[in-house]
């Protein structure tokens, strides 16, 4: 089992230029997430989507668009990136009766 | 406002030596509380989670604790090794319908010098 994959590992974008995350887990998990890391700071959530079809607004949501494409994918889209959007993206799914939340290795954005 | 605050922010221990990281949290309602470990440039993997009525759980060398009346939660680290070095985030679950919206503390970096 991979686990919960996430591409690409590094993107560097220019302002204004658009990018998709692409987040796949393969766990069988009904719950998504995205969120982002930055220095000193917890993580917080972006969006999320507690089942395969809906999806709900986190914590950042502003700059960002996601699409629950089946139960396996999330994907996170930048529409217009921003250099505040600079960060570490993580992807991570959820499952049994805590709501265990398991990783990705993370995207590193920079937006120049 | 619902927080999770860690102390220390860093932390530098040598090899063998025993640690204890701190959590304190204001969230309420509580439904559990997680310690996660990441190592740098990779994503969180967990390793304990306990619920209200829990007060110690382990996991090998991890030894989490939680009080719930001072809602405060500890992680001790007995013989420490070099792999041990990474972030240790504490992270809890708002018992109001938050399974999908934890809270995330800022970690504590720790590194283990030989």
């Amino acid at each position: 089992n991979a686990g919960v994959t996430q591409t690409p590992k590094f993107q560097v974008l220019k302002t204004g230029q658009s990018m998709t995350l692409q987040c796949a887990q393969d766990m069988n998990h009904n719950s998504m997430y995205w969120y982002r890391q930055d220095p000193g700071m917890g993580l917080r959530l972006i969006y999320y989507s507690a089942s395969e079809g809906t999806t709900d607004k986190g914590e950042v949501p502003n700059g960002y668009n996601v699409s629950r494409l089946n139960k396996r994918e999330f994907s996170l889209r930048l529409e217009s990136a921003a250099p505040s959007q600079t960060s570490v993206y993580f992807c991570a799914s959820g499952g049994g009766p805590y709501n265990e939340q398991f990783f990705g290795p993370g995207t590193r954005l920079t937006v120049l | 406002k619902n927080q999770v605050e860690q102390s220390p922010q860093s932390l530098i221990i040598l090899e063998g030596k025993n640690c204890t990281l701190q959590c304190n949290y204001t969230v309420s309602p509580f439904s559990n509380l997680r310690w996660y470990k990441q190592d740098t440039g990779r994503g969180p993997v967990s390793l304990t989670i306990m619920t209200f009525s829990e007060n110690t759980k382990s996991n090998g060398r991890y030894t989490a604790t939680l009080d719930a009346d001072t809602k405060q939660s500890s992680l001790h680290i007995t013989a420490s090794q070099l792999s041990d070095s990474a972030s240790y985030i504490c992270v809890v679950t708002p018992g109001s319908g938050g399974y999908n919206k934890l809270i995330f503390g800022a970690g504590t970096r720790l590194a283990v010098h030989p």
